[in-house]
């Protein structure tokens, strides 16, 4: 069974700085999808990124980039400028591409705290 | 409608009440799923819908949880006999196909605290 690991439950960063959120992850598998969900005080899940294994060139969304090291199975995500609404819980996701594999596994998640 | 709607957003009950809670996808979305949240844990999944076909039921963690779905529809998740293991924020999701999976839409949440 696949397994995502989020070493680090909380984090802080400046307003404006760069902070960079891991996610290592365990898997057999060649061909899978990896994500970055974000979760604020509401609850609601937000999809921050997405990276599909088969591409080698890392996945970026405004001011949000991973660094995919396929074969180091990691999967960091680094918020650039950060933002008080950067604030929330950060989870790592792992999905495989196989037929049929539609679950997403979910790391612990990191607390992020954004200092003014 | 908008967005994923669950219902409702805060439940408090007695072990050994059963409970039910719903959502209601975004129209157009064919597959559903459900996710449970502990305190300061990610998300565990429970069971995924698509259309017509055969539940994943794989992720219930008993036989004490189930949930339906009609076609594309609203679904419902119920727990007999409550039991305090059983408090957490049960999330749903929405998503247009199976086959975009991990492209999903949340919901807000149910907390749901047994005492």
């Amino acid at each position: 069974a696949q397994t995502v690991t989020q070493s680090q439950p909380e984090m802080s960063v400046q307003e404006a700085e760069t902070v960079t959120l891991s996610c290592t992850y365990d898997t057999s598998e060649s061909d899978y999808y990896l994500f970055w969900y974000k979760q604020p005080p509401s609850r609601q899940m937000i999809l921050v990124i997405r990276q599909e294994a088969y591409k080698q060139q890392n996945a970026t969304e405004n001011r949000f980039s991973v660094n995919f090291q396929k074969a180091a199975k990691s999967f960091s995500l680094k918020i650039s400028d950060s933002q008080l609404g950067d604030a929330a819980m950060y989870f790592c996701a792992y999905r495989s591409a196989g037929a049929g594999s539609y679950q997403l596994t979910f790391g612990k998640g990191t607390k992020l705290s954004v200092i003014p | 409608g908008a967005g994923v709607s669950q219902s409702p957003s805060n439940k408090v009950t007695e072990k050994g009440k059963d409970v039910e809670l719903r959502c209601d996808p975004i129209s157009g979305h064919t597959a559903l799923y459900w996710y449970r949240q502990r305190l300061g844990q990610g998300l565990e999944f429970l069971i995924y819908f698509q259309g017509n076909s055969a539940p994943d039921k794989s992720g219930l963690p008993s036989d004490r949880f189930s949930a339906e779905r009609t076609g594309e529809s609203v679904s419902t998740l119920t727990i007999q006999r409550t039991q305090q293991e059983d408090s957490a924020v049960y999330l749903c999701a929405s998503s247009l196909e199976l086959a975009t999976a991990g492209e999903l839409f949340f919901g807000e949440g149910s907390r749901l605290t047994v005492l």
